[in-house]
Protein backbone atom coordinates (compact mmCIF):
# COMPACT_ATOMS: atom_id res chain seq x y z
CA UNK A 1 0.00 0.00 0.00
CA UNK A 2 1.69 3.45 -1.19
CA UNK A 3 -1.21 5.63 0.46
CA UNK A 4 -0.31 7.74 3.80
CA UNK A 5 -0.04 5.37 7.00
CA UNK A 6 -0.21 5.82 10.52
CA UNK A 7 0.38 4.36 13.72
CA UNK A 8 -1.41 3.61 16.02
CA UNK A 9 -4.93 3.53 14.76
CA UNK A 10 -7.06 3.73 18.11
CA UNK A 11 -5.06 5.01 21.37
CA UNK A 12 -6.45 5.46 24.95
CA UNK A 13 -4.77 7.11 27.64
CA UNK A 14 -5.62 8.63 30.85
CA UNK A 15 -5.28 12.30 31.55
CA UNK A 16 -2.29 13.56 32.07
CA UNK A 17 -0.13 10.66 30.04
CA UNK A 18 1.62 11.13 26.93
CA UNK A 19 1.17 10.06 23.57
CA UNK A 20 2.66 9.73 20.33
CA UNK A 21 2.09 8.70 17.14
CA UNK A 22 3.41 8.29 13.76
CA UNK A 23 2.65 9.26 10.35
CA UNK A 24 4.65 7.53 7.27
CA UNK A 25 3.73 9.91 4.12
CA UNK A 26 3.86 8.92 0.87
CA UNK A 27 7.38 8.06 -0.28
CA UNK A 28 7.80 11.13 -2.83
CA UNK A 29 5.62 13.86 -1.17
CA UNK A 30 7.81 16.27 0.79
CA UNK A 31 5.38 18.09 2.12
CA UNK A 32 3.77 16.79 5.48
CA UNK A 33 0.76 18.00 7.53
CA UNK A 34 -0.92 17.47 11.09
CA UNK A 35 -4.44 18.40 11.97
CA UNK A 36 -7.12 17.69 14.46
CA UNK A 37 -10.90 16.64 13.86
CA UNK A 38 -13.55 16.06 16.03
CA UNK A 39 -16.96 14.95 15.73
CA UNK A 40 -19.11 17.42 13.47
CA UNK A 41 -15.98 19.96 12.33
CA UNK A 42 -13.76 19.89 9.82
CA UNK A 43 -10.25 19.20 9.97
CA UNK A 44 -8.15 21.29 12.41
CA UNK A 45 -4.32 22.55 10.76
CA UNK A 46 -2.23 21.66 13.41
CA UNK A 47 1.45 22.08 11.55
CA UNK A 48 2.85 21.65 8.33
CA UNK A 49 6.43 20.14 7.44
CA UNK A 50 8.35 20.57 4.41
CA UNK A 51 11.03 18.26 4.04
CA UNK A 52 12.38 18.23 7.76
CA UNK A 53 11.65 21.87 8.28
CA UNK A 54 8.17 22.67 10.67
CA UNK A 55 7.53 25.52 8.59
CA UNK A 56 3.82 26.75 10.04
CA UNK A 57 2.60 26.02 13.11
CA UNK A 58 -1.21 26.65 14.17
CA UNK A 59 -1.31 29.75 16.50
CA UNK A 60 -3.82 27.86 18.72
CA UNK A 61 -1.82 24.98 19.15
CA UNK A 62 -1.10 24.94 23.01
CA UNK A 63 2.58 24.04 23.89
CA UNK A 64 1.83 20.98 24.93
CA UNK A 65 2.05 19.82 21.26
CA UNK A 66 4.91 18.95 19.56
CA UNK A 67 6.22 17.60 15.78
CA UNK A 68 9.03 16.14 14.35
CA UNK A 69 10.23 14.91 10.91
CA UNK A 70 14.02 14.51 11.73
CA UNK A 71 15.01 12.86 8.07
CA UNK A 72 12.40 14.53 5.88
CA UNK A 73 10.19 11.11 5.64
CA UNK A 74 8.41 10.22 8.65
CA UNK A 75 7.10 12.60 11.45
CA UNK A 76 5.63 11.84 15.03
CA UNK A 77 3.24 14.27 16.86
CA UNK A 78 3.63 14.03 20.37
CA UNK A 79 1.18 15.55 23.46
CA UNK A 80 2.48 15.61 26.87
CA UNK A 81 0.45 15.73 29.50
CA UNK A 82 -3.08 15.03 27.78
CA UNK A 83 -6.74 16.62 28.88
CA UNK A 84 -9.66 15.50 27.93
CA UNK A 85 -10.37 18.20 25.44
CA UNK A 86 -7.27 16.23 23.77
CA UNK A 87 -9.82 13.42 22.63
CA UNK A 88 -10.41 13.41 18.66
CA UNK A 89 -8.80 11.75 15.85
CA UNK A 90 -5.45 13.15 14.61
CA UNK A 91 -5.69 13.19 10.59
CA UNK A 92 -1.87 13.02 8.69
CA UNK A 93 -1.54 14.52 5.12
CA UNK A 94 1.21 14.74 2.66
CA UNK A 95 1.41 15.96 -0.89
CA UNK A 96 3.65 16.50 -3.21
CA UNK A 97 5.15 20.56 -4.85
CA UNK A 98 8.12 22.97 -4.24
CA UNK A 99 8.70 26.31 -4.95
CA UNK A 100 6.18 28.81 -4.80
CA UNK A 101 3.21 26.42 -5.48
CA UNK A 102 1.36 26.69 -1.62
CA UNK A 103 -1.67 24.59 -2.60
CA UNK A 104 -1.74 20.90 -4.15
CA UNK A 105 -3.84 17.83 -3.21
CA UNK A 106 -3.52 16.36 0.73
CA UNK A 107 -3.76 12.91 1.09
CA UNK A 108 -4.53 12.06 4.23
CA UNK A 109 -4.14 8.82 6.15
CA UNK A 110 -6.81 6.77 8.34
CA UNK A 111 -5.74 8.86 11.28
CA UNK A 112 -5.29 8.03 14.69
CA UNK A 113 -7.95 8.32 17.07
CA UNK A 114 -7.10 9.41 20.53
CA UNK A 115 -9.66 8.72 23.39
CA UNK A 116 -8.47 10.18 26.89
CA UNK A 117 -10.36 9.34 30.08
CA UNK B 1 -8.16 34.47 11.82
CA UNK B 2 -9.47 33.16 8.98
CA UNK B 3 -13.07 31.44 9.25
CA UNK B 4 -14.52 29.18 6.16
CA UNK B 5 -18.22 28.76 6.64
CA UNK B 6 -20.07 26.27 4.57
CA UNK B 7 -23.68 25.96 4.79
CA UNK B 8 -26.11 23.89 5.15
CA UNK B 9 -24.49 21.74 7.73
CA UNK B 10 -27.11 18.91 6.34
CA UNK B 11 -28.65 17.87 3.34
CA UNK B 12 -31.20 15.48 2.72
CA UNK B 13 -32.31 14.42 -0.60
CA UNK B 14 -34.26 11.70 -3.04
CA UNK B 15 -32.08 9.85 -5.13
CA UNK B 16 -31.68 11.73 -8.16
CA UNK B 17 -32.13 15.37 -7.16
CA UNK B 18 -29.61 17.99 -7.05
CA UNK B 19 -27.53 19.30 -4.57
CA UNK B 20 -25.12 22.39 -3.91
CA UNK B 21 -23.36 23.61 -0.80
CA UNK B 22 -21.82 26.87 -0.14
CA UNK B 23 -18.96 27.85 1.11
CA UNK B 24 -17.88 31.79 2.35
CA UNK B 25 -14.37 32.51 3.69
CA UNK B 26 -14.16 35.93 5.88
CA UNK B 27 -10.42 36.47 3.45
CA UNK B 28 -9.34 36.44 0.26
CA UNK B 29 -8.60 32.92 -0.97
CA UNK B 30 -5.25 31.89 -3.23
CA UNK B 31 -7.08 28.87 -3.78
CA UNK B 32 -9.70 26.64 -2.68
CA UNK B 33 -9.66 22.83 -2.43
CA UNK B 34 -12.90 20.36 -1.84
CA UNK B 35 -12.70 17.21 0.17
CA UNK B 36 -15.46 14.30 0.76
CA UNK B 37 -15.32 12.33 3.76
CA UNK B 38 -17.28 9.29 4.03
CA UNK B 39 -18.77 8.02 6.94
CA UNK B 40 -15.92 6.56 9.00
CA UNK B 41 -13.35 7.49 6.32
CA UNK B 42 -10.82 10.34 6.06
CA UNK B 43 -10.89 13.33 3.22
CA UNK B 44 -10.53 12.67 0.16
CA UNK B 45 -9.48 15.21 -2.21
CA UNK B 46 -11.84 16.56 -5.15
CA UNK B 47 -10.46 19.27 -7.02
CA UNK B 48 -8.70 22.32 -6.65
CA UNK B 49 -9.59 26.16 -7.87
CA UNK B 50 -7.35 28.58 -7.94
CA UNK B 51 -8.64 31.35 -10.87
CA UNK B 52 -11.18 33.62 -10.07
CA UNK B 53 -14.83 32.69 -11.60
CA UNK B 54 -13.15 29.34 -12.28
CA UNK B 55 -15.68 26.51 -12.92
CA UNK B 56 -14.81 22.82 -13.07
CA UNK B 57 -16.79 20.01 -14.03
CA UNK B 58 -16.13 16.26 -12.96
CA UNK B 59 -19.37 13.99 -14.36
CA UNK B 60 -21.95 15.11 -12.24
CA UNK B 61 -20.10 17.52 -10.17
CA UNK B 62 -19.51 21.18 -10.57
CA UNK B 63 -17.13 23.32 -8.92
CA UNK B 64 -17.15 27.29 -9.08
CA UNK B 65 -14.81 30.11 -7.52
CA UNK B 66 -16.15 33.10 -6.87
CA UNK B 67 -15.21 36.38 -8.56
CA UNK B 68 -13.38 38.10 -5.38
CA UNK B 69 -11.70 34.58 -4.53
CA UNK B 70 -14.01 34.21 -1.41
CA UNK B 71 -17.04 31.87 -1.74
CA UNK B 72 -17.04 28.66 -3.96
CA UNK B 73 -19.86 26.39 -4.47
CA UNK B 74 -20.28 22.52 -5.38
CA UNK B 75 -22.78 20.91 -7.20
CA UNK B 76 -24.06 17.87 -7.93
CA UNK B 77 -26.72 16.72 -10.52
CA UNK B 78 -29.16 13.89 -10.08
CA UNK B 79 -27.64 12.74 -6.90
CA UNK B 80 -26.77 8.87 -6.00
CA UNK B 81 -26.05 6.73 -3.03
CA UNK B 82 -22.72 6.94 -3.82
CA UNK B 83 -22.41 10.45 -3.38
CA UNK B 84 -23.56 10.21 0.78
CA UNK B 85 -20.62 11.74 2.61
CA UNK B 86 -19.57 14.63 3.91
CA UNK B 87 -18.57 17.53 1.66
CA UNK B 88 -15.79 19.90 2.93
CA UNK B 89 -14.53 23.07 1.74
CA UNK B 90 -10.74 24.18 2.95
CA UNK B 91 -9.22 27.82 1.76
CA UNK B 92 -5.58 28.44 1.77
CA UNK B 93 -4.56 31.82 2.08
CA UNK B 94 -1.78 33.76 0.41
CA UNK B 95 1.45 33.15 1.45
CA UNK B 96 0.36 30.16 3.99
CA UNK B 97 0.45 26.74 3.50
CA UNK B 98 -2.38 26.25 6.17
CA UNK B 99 -5.87 24.69 4.95
CA UNK B 100 -8.60 26.15 6.90
CA UNK B 101 -11.53 23.48 6.48
CA UNK B 102 -15.17 24.66 6.54
CA UNK B 103 -17.11 22.30 9.24
CA UNK B 104 -18.65 20.46 5.56
CA UNK B 105 -22.22 19.49 4.60
CA UNK B 106 -23.12 16.47 5.63
CA UNK B 107 -25.54 14.97 2.34
CA UNK B 108 -28.09 11.94 2.74
CA UNK B 109 -29.45 10.32 -0.24
CA UNK B 110 -32.55 9.00 0.17
CA UNK B 111 -33.43 5.69 -2.35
Amino acid sequence: DTGVSQNPRHKITKRGQNVTFRCDPISEHNRLYWYRQTLGQGPEFLTYFQNEAQLEKSRLLSDRFSAERPKGSFSTLEIQRTEQGDSAMYLCASSAGGGTDWGNEQFFGPGTRLTVL
Amino acid sequence: GQQVMQIPQYQHVQEGEDFTTYCNSSTTLSNIQWYKQRPGGHPVFLIQLVKSGEVKKQKRLTFQFGEAKKNSSLHITATQTTDVGTYFCAGLRAGSYQLTFGKGTKLSVIP
